[in-house]
């Protein structure tokens, strides 16, 4: 799987977009972009994913690069309650797989939402 | 109506104690997952089970045995735990469709404290 790399940390005043970047400059042609999330003695939650198109749902938006060596997560008006470890995952997504959901979690973003 | 229910959610035990962590999903999810996070936070993966048959066996201890009985269980028996068990155990679920197998749901976690 391709490696991604984020950064450590972000802060995002409260009401404001906030903008997470996620740098994947080996993925294949094959390979989703996932994001998650882990809000603080929680387990993670699923926020989006996308193989070229850039995808909305009512959490986020993905942005994908037309190279699709980077991506951007988008959340367009962050809450206190956004704040938590956001991390950028690669991904086969071929039906079957044996390692099919086998996601290799990094260290993520830690965003930090202030009022 | 909890999609994926783990329980117990906090054990504390002895070194050397047996005990198992049950994990039930109703989304109707035909693989299962258990992850471990460790002290420092790093999710991996340990199990995934699809329609009951074991997919995913990471270089996990022997100690460490998934039992499912159906595809809406997937339970997590450990032998002789030792101090370096102790870690937060998350069940996960997901489809097994093209892109959406690496949709994971997971639950809240069932905190693991060996002294």
């Amino acid at each position: 799987d391709a490696k991604t790399t984020q950064p450590t940390s972000m802060d995002c005043a409260e009401g404001r977009a906030a903008n997470l970047p996620c740098n994947h400059s080996t993925i294949s042609g094959n390979e989703y972009v996932y994001w998650y999330r882990q809000i603080h003695s929680q387990g993670p939650q699923y926020i989006i994913h996308g193989l070229k198109n850039n995808e909305t749902n009512e959490m986020a938006s993905l942005i994908i690069t037309e190279d699709r060596k980077s991506s951007t997560l988008i959340l367009p008006h962050a809450t206190l309650r956004d704040t938590a470890v956001y991390y950028c995952i690669v991904r086969v997504g071929i039906r079957g797989s044996s390692n099919t959901g086998k996601l290799i979690f990094g260290q993520g973003t830690t965003l930090q939402v202030k009022p | 109506d909890t999609a994926v229910s783990q329980t117990p959610k906090y054990l504390v035990t002895q070194m050397g104690n047996d005990k198992s962590i049950k994990c039930e999903q109703n989304l109707g999810h035909d693989t299962m997952y258990w992850y471990k996070q460790d002290s420092k936070k790093f999710l991996k993966i340990m199990f995934s089970y699809n329609n009951k048959e074991l997919i995913i066996n990471e270089t996990v201890p022997n100690r460490f045995s998934p039992k499912s009985p159906d595809k809406a269980h997937l339970n997590l028996h450990i032998n002789s735990l030792e101090l370096g068990d102790s870690a937060v155990y998350f069940c996960a679920s997901s489809r097994d469709r093209g892109s959406g197998a690496n949709v994971l749901t997971f639950g809240a976690g069932s905190r693991l404290t060996v002294l």
